[in-house]
């Protein structure tokens, strides 16, 4: 069974720092790994997704993450946060090979202040 | 074009109403998906269809009723629902629901409050 640990339900950062959000996944097959975004009362709109390419995998709005299978980890960067990166983020996960049911994290939201 | 198109975008309704939620999308995609979202939780999976076919129903109460008319095209019945069903809804799709690789378009949701 796959699942997803994102750590930390609220991240702070100022303006200009640096975003790190936490992913950690669990899967028995080689997964497929995505982050998504959700701005308030709007749906969920795809940052990147790592299928087994590149590890470093780069995204929209400047995000990027890694694909660590040692570490288990997909954790989604930005070198420099804008106030309109405030969001809600999910990880999610799918499976290879069979059922294809996107697994989502509990979401972490990001707050940034000036 | 890669949206996902859903509407209404608020919809308010007592316990005794029908009414429905539409979703369209026009990229090809085979696979088209109904998702629930509680405040401050990750949406939760109710419904797949591929190929216009419902493959998947995670154990979703009767009150809730999809349909897929044709592959561009999802809808989702609602009838005599509780409050607790208030939520946002989500429609997505995906080329593929076999092909674990590829990803979700999401709609912008509706938000259903019932009264």
């Amino acid at each position: 069974a796959q699942s997803v640990t994102q750590l930390g339900s609220h991240v702070s950062v100022s303006e200009g720092a640096l975003v790190l959000l936490r992913c950690n996944y669990s899967s028995s097959v080689p997964p497929y790994l995505f982050w998504y975004v959700q701005y308030p009362n709007q749906g969920l709109q795809l940052l990147l997704k790592y299928t087994s390419a590149a590890t470093l995998v780069k995204g929209i709005n400047g995000f990027e993450a890694e694909f660590k299978k040692s570490e288990t980890s997909f954790h989604l960067t930005k070198p420099s946060a804008h106030m309109s990166d405030a969001a809600e983020y999910f990880c999610a996960v799918k499976a290879s090979g069979g059922y294809n049911k996107l697994i989502f994290g509990a979401g972490t939201r990001l707050a940034v202040h000036p | 074009d890669t949206e996902v198109t859903q509407t209404p975008k608020h919809l308010v309704m007592g316990m005794t109403n029908k009414k429905s939620l539409k979703c369209e999308q026009h990229m090809g995609h085979r696979a088209m998906y109904w998702y629930k979202q509680k405040a401050k939780k990750p949406p939760e999976l109710m419904f797949v269809y591929s190929y216009e076919k419902l493959s998947i129903n995670e154990s979703v109460p009767s009150r809730f009723s999809p349909e897929c008319p044709n592959s561009s095209l999802l809808n989702l019945h609602l009838h005599a629902l509780q409050p607790e069903d208030s939520a946002l809804y989500l429609c997505a799709s995906s080329q593929s629901f076999v092909e674990a690789r590829t990803e979700a378009f999401f709609g912008q949701g509706t938000r259903l409050t019932v009264v």
